[in-house]
């Protein structure tokens, strides 16, 4: 049972360069979403997905292009990339959005993302 | 602006004594409080979930509280572990729209031998 998964788990580019992050969750979960992490704050929405061809943006969306054409991947793709965007990306999946009841968040290992 | 503000930043501890963690929000209309343990390195891992109705919540030696009237909720971790040592971070979610869940920033606990 792998559960959520990311890959890669590292990722060293160049600015300008175009990169993709992976996320890949086993549940079915409806929901996925995609945070950044930087010191000194805390987990920021990027973009988040209630299905299969519906996301909408978060808070920080800016550089940053998600796709969901199945439900149990959703990657994100920085189109070119900057050095603000270093930073660790988690991804997350959950039934109902975490927003029901007790409904929560299950979080993939991360990658750690270095723009040069 | 929805708000959720964790006290104290950072925090050490002896092994095997307890503490508390606290979390204050602004979050309204409410759904549900999360608390999260992360360790360095990996992803948050849920430890409790509570409702707007539910005040406490135990995860084995973690007790979440929860006082919905003054948007205040604690973590409380009971003889403390090598193993706790990591950041906690308390996740407030509104009702209304799962893009507007707001994370603290998080406590991060060391404990000592």
């Amino acid at each position: 049972d792998a559960g959520i998964t990311q890959s890669p788990r590292y990722k060293i580019t160049e600015t300008g360069r175009q990169v993709t992050l992976m996320c890949h969750q086993t549940w079915s979960h409806s929901y996925m979403f995609w945070y950044r992490q930087d010191l000194g704050h805390g987990l920021r929405l990027i973009y988040y997905s209630a299905a299969a061809d519906i996301t909408d943006k978060g808070e920080v969306p800016d550089g940053y292009v998600v796709s969901r054409s199945k439900t149990e991947n959703f990657p994100l793709t920085l189109e070119s990339a900057t050095r603000s965007q270093t930073s660790v990306y988690f991804c997350a999946s959950s039934v109902a959005g975490a927003i029901l009841g007790t409904d929560t968040q299950y979080f993939g290992p991360g990658t750690r993302l270095t723009v040069l | 602006k929805n708000q959720v503000e964790q006290s104290p930043q950072s925090l050490i501890i002896l092994e095997g004594k307890n503490c508390t963690l606290q979390c204050n929000y602004t979050v309204s209309p409410f759904s549900n409080l999360r608390w999260y343990k992360q360790d360095t390195g990996r992803g948050p891992v849920s430890l409790t979930i509570m409702t707007f109705s539910e005040n406490t919540k135990s995860n084995g030696r973690y007790t979440a509280t929860l006082d919905a009237d003054t948007k205040q909720s604690s973590l409380h971790i009971t003889a403390s572990q090598l193993s706790d040592s990591a950041s906690y971070i308390c996740v407030v979610s509104p009702n209304t729209n799962a893009g507007k869940s707001t994370f603290g920033d998080g406590t991060t606990l060391t404990v000592k031998p």
